[in-house]
């Protein structure tokens, strides 16, 4: 069965201090690993999307690795503004309902 | 549309009625998907559409719980005699295709459901 877990389950850092949100995960045949930010009472936003092992992508403060069992979310000299759910999802197979989400690290930035 | 729209935000209901939330997608985009959030919980997979058509409905909770697209676009998932343990935010997303490498969601903001 296919399952993805995240850690911390909560984070809070002072603004500046940075750090990091692993994922990790078991699939069968992974077709791509998804980063989302979730602000309360939204929906989740698209950050990255990750294909292979070795794969980095960067927006901003944020950097998203990629390994054959886990994928870090590196966050360099955060903002409060950053403060926000991080989900990750893994998709297995061919089409589209085999997407997996994790739980979700809860990042606090204190100013 | 810009963005997934879903309506409605916010629903109260009493045990045991009929709910009905609806999630337009954006257009042109193929594969539609419901999920549902329980507070401080993952996002738990409900049913995949592909065009009008439902692939995998095994996420569905019971006998309960159905929906349907139609035309290619608009969705409506229908919750029968609900219960309070079906409280949570029912979020909708679309993605251009379903195929594997094409597959970036795009969510609304959710429909807030409350069970009394």
């Amino acid at each position: 069965e296919d399952q993805v877990t995240q850690s911390p389950e909560a984070l809070r850092l002072q603004e500046g201090e940075s750090s990091s949100l692993n994922c990790s995960y078991t699939v069968s045949g992974l077709r791509g690993l998804f980063w989302y930010r979730q602000d309360p009472g939204k929906g989740p936003e698209f950050l990255f999307t990750l294909y292979s092992a070795g794969e980095e992508k960067e927006k901003e403060r944020l950097k998203a690795t990629l390994t054959k069992k886990e994928s870090f979310l590196h966050i360099t000299a955060p903002k409060p503004e950053d403060s926000a759910t991080y989900l990750c999802a893994v998709q297995a197979g061919n089409y589209g309902q085999n997407f997996v989400f994790g739980p979700g690290t809860r990042l606090s930035v204190l100013p | 549309g810009a963005g997934v729209s879903q309506s409605p935000s916010n629903k109260v209901t009493e045990k045991g009625k009929d709910v009905e939330l609806r999630c337009d997608p954006i257009s042109g985009h193929t594969a539609l998907y419901w999920y549902r959030q329980s507070l401080g919980q993952g996002l738990e997979f409900l049913i995949y559409f592909q065009g009008n058509s439902a692939p995998d409905k095994s996420g569905l909770p019971s006998d309960r719980f159905s929906a349907e697209r139609t035309g290619g676009s608009v969705s409506t998932l229908t919750i029968q005699r609900t219960q309070q343990e079906d409280s949570a935010v029912y979020l909708c997303a679309s993605s251009l295709t379903g195929q594997a490498g094409a597959n970036v969601l795009t969510f609304g903001a959710g429909s807030r459901l409350t069970v009394l």
